[in-house]
């Protein structure tokens, strides 16, 4: 069975500072391993993937996460937070050696104070 | 290209009633899914097409739940007889060709059943 978490309900980062979004996950085979924003009101965008290749991947306005097998993780990482950034994020995993489909996690909310 | 659209965007309906949310996919794409989105559940699948038949209703609640995709381009999601429980914001997505392409979500239809 596969299954995702992330961690913290909440994030509150001071703009300008780095951030980090948890993510953590489950699956039998090799992961595919996604990042989602959700700003109020609206349905989630994609903001990056990791299928396979090097660890490191980046994505849209600015975002990266690093997949490290060993710890089972996939943190969502941007060097300097903006206020604009505040919204919820969703983690989500496949396993690639199914055909089942993507598990979403529950969602953490990021706040980024002036 | 107008993204996926889905309409109504809001849906207040009396138990007992029922209620019809349409979704149109981004054009080429091959893959429909329905998602429910709530405070206490998070996000969950609901049912997901690929060329226009449905792979995946695992994620159905009960049989009040119906889905339905006449076509590459339009699908509905029919609950009768609805209840108060069902009230949720309900996104659909699609995506080039199954769940390891990325996703590309809806506005959303907050239904809100009294």
């Amino acid at each position: 069975a596969q299954s995702v978490a992330q961690p913290e309900d909440q994030v509150n980062v001071a703009e300008g500072n780095p951030l980090t979004v948890k993510c953590t996950y489950s699956v039998s085979g090799n992961p595919y391993l996604f990042w989602y924003v959700q700003y109020p009101n609206r349905g989630l965008q994609f903001l990056l993937k990791y299928i396979t290749g090097d660890n490191l991947v980046k994505g849209s306005y600015g975002f990266e996460a690093e997949f490290n097998k060993s710890q089972t993780s996939f943190h969502l990482k941007k060097p300097s937070a903006l206020v604009s950034d505040s919204a919820l994020y969703f983690c989500a995993v496949r396993d690639g050696g199914s055909q089942g489909n993507l598990i979403f996690g529950k969602g953490t909310k990021l706040s980024v104070k002036p | 290209d107008a993204g996926v659209i889905q309409s109504p965007r809001h849906e207040v309906t009396e138990m007992g009633q029922e209620v019809t949310l349409r979704c149109k996919p981004i054009s080429g794409h091959n893959s429909l899914f329905w998602y429910r989105q709530t405070m206490m559940r998070g996000l969950e699948l609901l049912i997901y097409f690929n060329n226009n038949v449905p792979i995946d209703d695992s994620g159905m609640p009960e049989d009040r739940f119906s889905a339905k995709m006449p076509n590459a381009s339009f699908s509905t999601l029919k609950i009768q007889p609805s209840e108060p429980r069902d009230s949720a914001v309900y996104f659909c997505a699609s995506s080039l060709r199954g769940s390891t392409d990325t996703q590309y979500f809806g506005p959303g239809t907050r239904l809100t059943v009294l």
